[in-house]
């Protein structure tokens, strides 16, 4: 199985400032015949499901503000969230879908400071 | 609008069964892979099993393999999954969830709002 680890467990990050978050996956993502990083973040509400943010490790999902954007490739991925947004408070989880079983990272608290 | 609605979760002894049903709306649901993915109160995300757009092809997590059973009803743009001996670790918010990739190997969207299932004596 692969294991996604994302770091750090909890951040908080003032209003309009920049929060980054990272996810390892413990082998590479990356399918190279179509050169994608099978890679997707989420962000999950209190009391809400989960909502897609990006896929292919850097598309963002349509509707999704430009503010989040995902970087990185192979193993270790990145999700920003520049000018932090209060509606932005929320667990942001990584997904890879390059092999079964389909795992999540355990999870990332952005919170206000 | 795209839409999911997921029903059929509830407290259950352990080793007892449950059926979760979710009902699609809002899109072409015999041409999508579906999937159930749970969550238990406080923890992260867990992917459950996923369906071929036909029904002919099924994957599941080691965990609940031989006690989970997920199928459709392409006519009723429904998904099921039949729980069987339920145990304590079972417990959590099942959610169902579109998978748009045209493989088993997928994403989730959109999502349902998801139903409790809590295994308990």
């Amino acid at each position: 199985d692969i294991v996604m680890t994302q770091s750090p467990d909890s951040l908080a990050v003032s209003l309009g400032e920049r929060a980054t978050i990272n996810c390892k996956s413990s082998q590479s993502v990356l399918y190279n015949s179509n050169n994608k990083n099978y890679l997707t973040w989420y962000q999950q509400k209190p009391g809400q499901p989960p909502k897609l943010l990006i896929y292919w490790a850097s598309t963002r999902e349509s509707g999704v503000p430009d503010r989040f954007s995902g970087s990185g490739s192979g193993t270790d991925f990145t999700l920003t969230i520049s000018n932090l947004q209060a509606e932005d408070v929320a667990v942001y989880y990584c997904q890879q879908h390059y092999s079964l079983p389909l795992t999540f990272g355990g999870g990332t608290k952005v919170e206000i400071k | 609008e795209v839409q999911l609605v997921d029903s059929g979760g509830g407290l259950v002894q352990p080793g007892g069964s449950l059926r979760l049903s979710c009902a699609a709306s809002g899109f072409s649901f015999s041409d999508s892979w579906m999937s159930w993915v749970r969550q238990a109160p406080g923890k992260g995300l867990e992917w459950v099993a996923n369906i071929k757009q036909d029904g002919t092809k099924k994957y599941y997590v080691d965990s609940v393999k031989g006690r989970f059973t997920i199928s459709r009803d392409n006519a009723r743009n429904s998904l099921f999954l039949q729980m069987n001996s339920l145990s304590v670790e079972d417990t959590a918010v099942y959610y169902c969830a579109r998978s748009p990739h045209t493989t088993e190997y997928n994403w989730f969207d959109p999502w349902g709002q998801g139903t409790l299932v809590i295994v308990s004596s």
